[in-house]
């Protein structure tokens, strides 16, 4: 079964400085995506950033840049120069396909606190 | 840049009532998604829905939970009989097989009392 673990519910930075969420997953699947997802307070779900399997290169978005280790099935993000803004609650969320249609399975959360 | 809009944004209703969500997917992509979110928890997934048909859904996906694309643009779930444990924010998203990244609605938060 596919699972994703966040292993910290939460989470708290000082505004500038650098924060590493954590998630890990299971798999057999060799293809397949992973995402961060960003939830507000308005609770939208905003994609931060993407990351191919079959890409060995660490995607990176600006100030987001994750950590992919295919082998130990590990998918961290790191946040730098943290802004207010990043206040946030963040969802690792992995994609397989099955039955001909894309799935997502999402982690339990991290919520991310920004001190002033 | 294109977005997935759903409305209502927030409804409240009486248990018992029939509720519509509605969903304007990505107009050139292909699946289309129906995920929830209890108040607290993580998102679950509901049901995916592809060339006019369900093509997978989830154990929470019982007989009272409907979903269809009546006009080619909207798609929308239906739930027959809300119960108290419906309360939950439904994200819509859709897909462009391609690209293989979902895209989520803003979301639509029901409260049943």
């Amino acid at each position: 079964a596919q699972t994703v673990t966040q292993s910290q519910p939460e989470m708290s930075v000082q505004e500038a400085e650098t924060v590493t969420l954590s998630c890990t997953y299971d798999t057999s699947e060799s293809d397949y995506y992973l995402f961060w997802y960003k939830q507000p307070p308005s609770r939208q779900m905003i994609l931060v950033i993407r990351q191919e399997a079959y890409k060995q290169q660490n995607a990176t978005e600006n100030r987001f840049s994750v950590n992919f280790q295919k082998a130990a099935k590990s998918f961290s993000l790191k946040i730098s120069d943290s802004q207010l803004g990043d206040a946030a609650m963040y969802f690792c969320a992995y994609s397989y396909t099955q039955g001909g249609s894309e799935k997502l399975v999402f982690g339990k959360g991290t919520k991310l606190t920004v001190n002033p | 840049e294109p977005e997935v809009t759903q409305t209502p944004s927030h409804q409240v209703t009486q248990m018992g009532q029939e509720v519509i969500l509605r969903c304007v997917p990505i107009s050139n992509h292909l699946y289309f998604y129906w995920y929830r979110q209890i108040l607290g928890q993580k998102v679950e997934f509901l049901v995916s829905f592809y060339n006019n048909e369900i093509s997978e859904k989830s154990e929470i996906f019982d007989d009272q939970f409907s979903v269809e694309r009546p006009d080619g643009s909207n798609f929308t779930l239906k739930i027959r009989s809300t119960k108290l444990e419906d309360s939950a924010m439904y994200f819509c998203a859709s897909i462009q097989t391609r690209e293989n990244t979902i895209y989520f609605g803003e979301g639509s938060w029901l409260t049943v009392v």
